[in-house]
């Protein structure tokens, strides 16, 4: 089942902050983030584990509820670069392979 | 590292005509490759699991006879569009992990992807 994302899509001015959220109904063995350009491949942020883990990169940053099933991207003094579209994947518990399955997606524009 | 090349980066090919995507790992070896289809402006769907010298495990609603995948070896896999009709036209996107089949804690290294256009 996929997870589902919000908001849709968040429209930012250059230095702003921003939150993805990322819920599921299914018991999580991880969740991963990651950005897409358009007409690009998927490009890996990061990864968190069970344990309601907390990690950074620069100024972008997630954690993860494990009691929730909920995850959360951070996106601070947001950068003209950070615009393109933010994917979660959950890996669920019970899932073969530990395939990963995306959220809808949230479209995350800056502007100078 | 942890590079994977997906080719032909597009390609545009008549309705009834098959189409094959390679996808390989070109810096490590990888027992479990995942296709995924994506349409505009949506998520990426996983297709199938594509499994090195055993059979591909497909998706609810994934015609396995329609998309074909061979995994022969350790570094490649390949996804066959058979048949092709208008609504198969995707982006179509191959990815790979290095930490083994069910590495839940590694990260998903994605082909450039291939954008089929069946005409």
């Amino acid at each position: 089942q996929q997870p589902v994302q919000s908001p849709q899509a968040v429209i930012l001015r250059e230095g702003e902050d921003a939150v993805i959220n990322c819920s599921s109904s299914k018991a999580l063995y991880s969740v991963h983030w990651y950005r897409q350009k358009h007409g690009e491949a998927p490009v890996f942020l990061m990864i968190l584990l069970k344990g309601g883990e907390q990690k950074g990169h620069d100024k972008i940053s997630a954690s993860f509820n494990e009691k929730k099933q909920q995850s959360s991207l951070y996106l601070t003094a947001s950068q003209l670069s950070y615009s393109g579209t933010y994917f979660c994947g959950t890996v669920a518990g019970g899932t073969s392979y530990g395939k990963l399955t995306f959220g809808q997606g949230t479209i995350l524009t800056v502007h100078p | 590292g942890a590079v994977v090349s997906q080719h032909p980066s597009w390609v545009i090919c008549k309705s009834g005509t098959s189409v094959k995507i390679e996808c390989r790992s070109l810096d490590f070896q990888a027992t479990t490759m995942f296709w995924y289809r994506q349409f505009p402006k949506q998520s990426l769907m996983l297709m199938a699991t594509s499994n090195e010298g055993s059979k591909a495990t497909y998706e609810q609603g994934v015609e396995k006879d329609k998309f074909l995948i061979n995994h022969a070896s350790l570094t490649l896999s390949t996804l066959t569009v058979t048949s092709a009709h208008p609504e198969d036209s995707s982006f179509y996107i191959c990815s790979a992990r290095t930490g083994g089949a069910n590495s839940y804690n590694s990260p998903l290294h994605f082909g450039n992807g291939t954008r089929l256009t069946v005409t």
